[in-house]
This record gives structure tokens, C-alpha cells and sequence, in this order.
């Protein structure tokens, strides 16, 4: 089955500066790779999503990079704030007729301090 | 429109005992996912169910167990339970064959004592 690493597991930058995860996946049927914020106590928010026929996507300080060939993904947060803060999540489904199932990394907990 | 729903929101069982877990897709999704997260994890996969059919299993015991029905609503069972099923469970809805993004419930806080 499909299996996805993240790192790194801790993130910690200064207010302004990049933040890049990075994940990897095993499954290459997979094709819906999502990331999800995820803030203490609540449930998980997407905040980006790529499709496996996208090399790249952008949406306002945050984008996403796929390479199909070296499965790996990665997320790009620009001019961070505070309030990027959260612990943030990349996944990878093998979506379609059925719907979307998602297999998870263990997370990257970032702190962005002013 | 309405978001996914679970209930309850927290739940306190005792080691052994049985527990049901309720998900409402949003309208108009026929897909639900089930997952648990335990603290500081990330959610694991436990069951994938469209068209009241399961089409999707994690790596879980056997006493974990669910079910979707005609109004695309599911449960998530779990018998004996177990100190170690403390954690939150989260259910997702999703359309099918277009739009593939997950949307999650408030998830369910199951604590085993």
C-alpha cells in the first residue's frame, strides 16, 4: 500500500522568512496529493491541493511542486506569519470513482516567531 | 450548505467495552473516509465506503468494523476496546470521478480509561 514520509518533522523561521516541506510517496497509481493545515484542537483544512497530471501550483504565499518521477512533493510557504503557525500535513490518495482516501505523513509542526 | 458532522464530539468508554461512531456527509457527497489520530500523529487511514460498499481498508484490527448507509451517512464501530484506540477520529466526505478534496469533521475525541 502507499506509503508517504514528510519532513521535517520541526520548522522553526523567523517572520518573513520561506518555509519548504517535504514529502515522499511510494504508491506511483497515486494522483491527488493534498495539504492540510491543522491547528491544535481543530480539524484538519486544506490549504492546497495538486493533481498528478500538475507540475507545479501557486495560490497567493503558498505553492506546491510534484515530481512524478522521484515521487515527491513539496510545499512552499512565502513571507511567513505568525499565524502559519499550525502543525501542516501532505497526503496522497488514489482519487477517482470511489472517492478520495488519503494516506497521511506524520506531520511537520512549524513555528513562525515575530 | 452544511459541513461533515460527527457525533458525538467527545466520548469516554471503559477498556472492553463497544463504541459507535456517527459521520453526515456534506450533501451531495457519496464517498466517506474514517481516521484516526492519535495525539501528535498524523490521521491513519482506517476505511474507505461509496455506495454503502467498502472500498478501502488501513491496517487495522479486525474489531474495528463500519458501515455506510442509503443516505451516504456511516458509523465507525470498535469493539473490546483497548487503551491504546484513545485518540481523535476524524470522518471525510468527498465527491467522486470531478473534484477530489476531502472535507473533514470536527472529529470525535474517544478517551478509553
Amino acid at each position: 500500500g502507499e506509503n508517504v514520509e514528510q519532513h521535517p518533522s520541526t520548522l522553526s523561521v523567523q517572520e518573513g522568512d520561506s518555509a519548504v516541506i517535504k514529502c515522499t510517496y511510494s504508491d506511483s497509481a497515486s494522483n491527488y496529493f493534498p495539504w492540510y493545515k491543522q491547528e491544535l484542537g481543530k480539524r484538519p483544512q486544506l490549504i492546497i491541493d495538486i493533481r498528478s497530471n500538475v507540475g507545479e501550483k501557486k495560490d497567493q504565499r503558498i505553492a506546491v511542486t510534484l515530481n512524478k518521477t522521484a515521487k515527491h512533493f513539496s510545499l512552499h510557504i512565502t513571507e511567513t506569519q505568525p499565524e502559519d503557525s499550525a502543525v501542516y500535513f501532505c497526503a496522497a490518495s488514489r482519487s477517482g470513482q470511489a472517492g478520495t482516501a488519503l494516506i497521511f505523513g506524520k506531520g511537520t509542526t512549524l513555528s513562525v516567531s515575530s | 450548505d452544511a459541513g461533515v458532522t460527527q457525533s458525538p464530539t467527545h466520548l469516554i468508554k471503559t477498556r472492553g467495552q463497544q463504541v459507535t461512531l456517527r459521520c453526515s456527509p456534506i450533501s451531495g457527497h457519496k464517498s466517506v473516509s474514517w481516521y484516526q489520530q492519535v495525539l501528535g500523529q498524523g490521521p491513519q487511514f482506517i476505511f474507505q465506503y461509496y455506495e454503502k460498499e467498502e472500498r478501502g481498508r488501513g491496517n487495522f484490527p479486525d474489531r474495528f468494523s463500519a458501515r455506510q448507509f442509503p443516505n451516504y451517512s456511516s458509523e465507525l464501530n470498535v469493539n473490546a476496546l483497548l487503551l491504546g484506540d484513545s485518540a481523535l477520529y476524524l470522518c471525510a466526505s468527498s465527491l467522486v470521478g470531478g473534484r477530489t478534496e476531502a472535507f473533514f469533521g470536527q472529529g470525535t475525541r474517544l478517551t478509553v480509561v
